[in-house]
């Protein structure tokens, strides 16, 4: 089973800045692969970026993805207050499917 | 525009079976893969299976002997049982369609909590 470490646990920030969310797995995996979710309070998760770098369908250019191999990266550029949440990744290997730990986005 | 909805009773005894239903809108329950995730209170997202309309199916491996997932096409819904339920098992409980283009989970139920508890 592929795991995925997300780090920092718990970002602080103020609106406007940049914030850089790191979702490191255990084995390489296909970029493919590779999805970020966003999760507020009490709301299903909302499917942020696919395969490693796309945005979903009304997604803000604020939001990116890059990384390859086993290193992933979602930068939110400019942080709305909207944005001051939690954020999931998760892979998907060989019909397994597991979801990094979570990271939260908390107002400094 | 695609909608999924889960129902199923809220509160389940332990060693009984959890069971929940996924009613489809908006699109065939043919056309794609459709999966179960739970949420315990406070906790993160844990992957609990798909399954596809020709009964084609995969499970996580922790949860694999006791999970059974259906699909019923003249109701454009699928199922979940999750059998020999304990208080860990006490979650949101949401249904996901799985876009095969995008490797990804595009479209969720609002979910369901449901609590083992005697």
């Amino acid at each position: 089973e592929i795991v995925l470490t997300q780090s920092p646990g718990t970002l602080s920030l103020s609106p406007g800045e940049r914030a850089t969310l790191f979702c490191r797995a255990s084995q390489s995996i296909s970029s493919s692969y590779l999805a970020w979710y966003q999760q507020k309070p009490g709301q299903a998760p909302r499917l942020l970026i696919y395969g490693a770098s796309s945005r979903a369908t009304g997604i803000p250019d604020r939001f990116s993805g890059s990384g390859s191999g086993t290193d992933f990266t979602l930068t939110i550029s400019r942080l709305e207050p909207e944005d001051f949440t939690v954020y999931y990744c998760q892979q998907y290997d060989n019909s397994h499917l597991t979801f990094g730990g979570g990271t939260k986005v908390e107002i400094k | 525009q695609v909608q999924l909805q889960e129902s199923g009773p809220g509160l389940v005894k332990p060693s009984e079976t959890l069971s929940l239903t996924c009613a489809v809108s908006g699109v065939s329950i043919s056309s794609y893969y459709w999966n179960w995730i739970r949420q315990p209170p406070g906790k993160g997202l844990e992957w609990i299976g798909y399954t596809y309309y020709t009964g084609s199916s995969k499970y996580n491996p922790s949860l694999k002997s006791r999970v059974t997932t259906s699909v019923d096409t003249s109701r454009n819904q699928f199922s979940l049982e999750l059998s020999s339920v304990t208080a860990a098992d006490t979650a949101v409980y949401y249904c996901a369609r799985w876009s095969g283009s995008w490797k990804s989970f595009d479209c969720w139920g609002q979910g369901t909590l449901v609590t083992v508890s005697s």
